[in-house]
């Protein structure tokens, strides 16, 4: 079945750096856009990224321009978060999603969801 | 940078009506995305392109837009219903996405 499933998130200290994975299974991921999210505690959803099916269209949240990298590896059917000089604020659950792809078109509406990993930034 | 606001609660009694807004100033130009939350769980797309609903999602779900407003229209609630509700849209070029703050819908 379609599937997606995060690794990587853990305990790190503030200006530390986190490596976030997302591996997918059941569809053709070289075919998707593909993004992150993040909900710190309490919180409601915030979109942090996303990336173009061949890995040539990335943006990204003003909170983590400059921090932050994505990218993918379509032959590992993977989705990684680079997530370095990590703040206390970054401290959140991180949800990889998939993006709408219909009858050749794309659009940023997330179909498939994660069940997310959870990172705390604490000294 | 580009917002979406949504009123942070609404609250119905089972059976009725609940309607749950979501304004913000590119909502003419871009669809918008509704996702339910229920605690300890990930989102899950409930109407996409404002109006469309996903296979699995029951039909006493619906999307509507006007002008700067969508709204999502939950009929018949049920007790199950309760949950967050987040709007989703992106900035007027599409580069940047955004998600609403949430509305916590009670079942009273």
């Amino acid at each position: 079945q379609v599937q997606l499933v995060e690794s990587g998130g853990g305990l790190v200290k503030p200006g530390g750096s986190l490596r976030l994975s997302c591996a997918a299974s059941g569809f053709a991921f070289s075919d998707y856009y593909m993004s992150w999210i993040r909900q710190a505690p309490g919180k409601g959803l915030e979109w942090v990224s996303y990336i173009s099916s061949l890995g040539d269209t990335i943006n990204y949240a003003d909170s983590v321009k400059g921090r932050f990298t994505i990218s993918r590896d379509n032959a590992k059917k993977s989705l990684y978060l680079q997530m370095n000089s990590l703040r206390a604020e970054d401290m959140a659950i991180y949800y990889c999603a998939r993006a709408l792809y219909i009858t050749g078109a794309y659009y940023y509406g997330l179909d498939v969801w994660g069940q997310g990993t959870t990172v705390t930034v604490s000294s | 940078s580009y917002e979406l606001t949504q009123p942070p609660s609404v609250s119905v009694s089972p059976g009725q009506t609940a309607r749950i807004t979501c304004s913000g100033d590119t909502l003419p130009k871009q669809y918008a995305y509704w996702y339910q939350q229920k605690p300890g769980q990930a989102p899950v797309l409930v109407i996409y392109k404002d109006t469309e609903r996903p296979s699995g999602i029951p039909e006493r779900f619906s999307g509507s837009s006007s002008g700067t407003t969508v709204t999502l229209t939950i009929s018949g609630v049920q007790a199950e219903d309760e949950a967050d509700y987040y709007c989703q849209s992106a900035d007027s070029i599409g580069t940047l996405w955004v998600f609403g703050g949430g509305t916590k819908l009670t079942v009273l």
